[in-house]
């Protein structure tokens, strides 16, 4: 399967620390997204990078991909209250047939103590 | 900004019977995805289109069918409705025209109850 698959499966975390998720996925990838989903609701996109890239920073959001470990890390620094959500990455193959679907993996729920 | 707006929000529907879900996506955008969300799991990719035509397959049931009409908005038609059937439905857009970011953005999905 080139499900990706995250850890930890949950994270608790006071507020203002540091939160780190991980994602490793099995095969070759044209990039890895990373989406937050509040309980029920609809997924928004975090951040996207590419399989060329090493690093990417969003506001407090930085995302690493290492191709040759097939694994990505999403940290989101200075954490908030509002952070509290579920994070899944999800991996784009692209094998040249367009409009492929996204494979994502299981998601890691991230509670923000305040 | 114009976002992906899906309908109906919730449906509930019996056993054995048909639903039909619609999808809007962000203007200009000529890409349309669904998915399919069970409680507690993760989102599952059904199919897509482009331009009117299916682009790629997931893990749709053969009791399901879409399609993309020339307005690009699509609809996910769902018969003999089982109780696994029960989940949250999302679609996403994306634009292939503008560079195909591959950025896939979410409508905020239809709760389809099955009882």
């Amino acid at each position: 399967s080139q499900q990706g698959e995250e850890d930890p499966q949950a994270l608790s975390i006071q507020e203002g620390e540091n939160a780190t998720m991980n994602c490793s996925y099995k095969t070759s990838i044209n990039n890895l997204q990373w989406y937050r989903q509040n309980s029920g609701r609809g997924l928004v996109h975090l951040i996207l990078i590419r399989s060329n890239e090493r690093e990417k920073h969003s506001g407090r959001l930085r995302v690493t991909l290492d191709t040759s470990k097939k694994s990505s890390s999403l940290l989101i620094t200075a954490s908030r209250a509002a952070d509290t959500a579920s994070y899944f990455c999800a991996i784009a193959m692209y094998s040249g047939g367009g409009a492929d679907g996204l494979t994502f993996g299981k998601g890691t729920h991230l509670i923000i103590q305040p | 900004a114009a976002g992906v707006i899906q309908s109906p929000r919730h449906l509930i529907k019996e056993k054995r019977e048909t639903a039909t879900l619609k999808c809007y996506p962000i203007p200009r955008h000529d890409t349309v995805y669904w998915y399919q969300q069970g409680p507690g799991q993760d989102p599952q990719f059904l199919i897509s289109f482009y331009e009117k035509m299916q682009s790629d397959k997931g893990s749709i049931p053969d009791r399901f069918s879409a399609q993309q009409f020339s307005d690009y908005h699509s609809e996910l038609n769902m018969s003999s409705l089982e109780l696994g059937d029960s989940a949250l439905y999302f679609c996403a857009s994306s634009s292939k025209a503008s560079g195909y970011s591959y950025e896939q953005y979410f409508g905020p999905g239809t709760r389809l109850t099955v009882t």
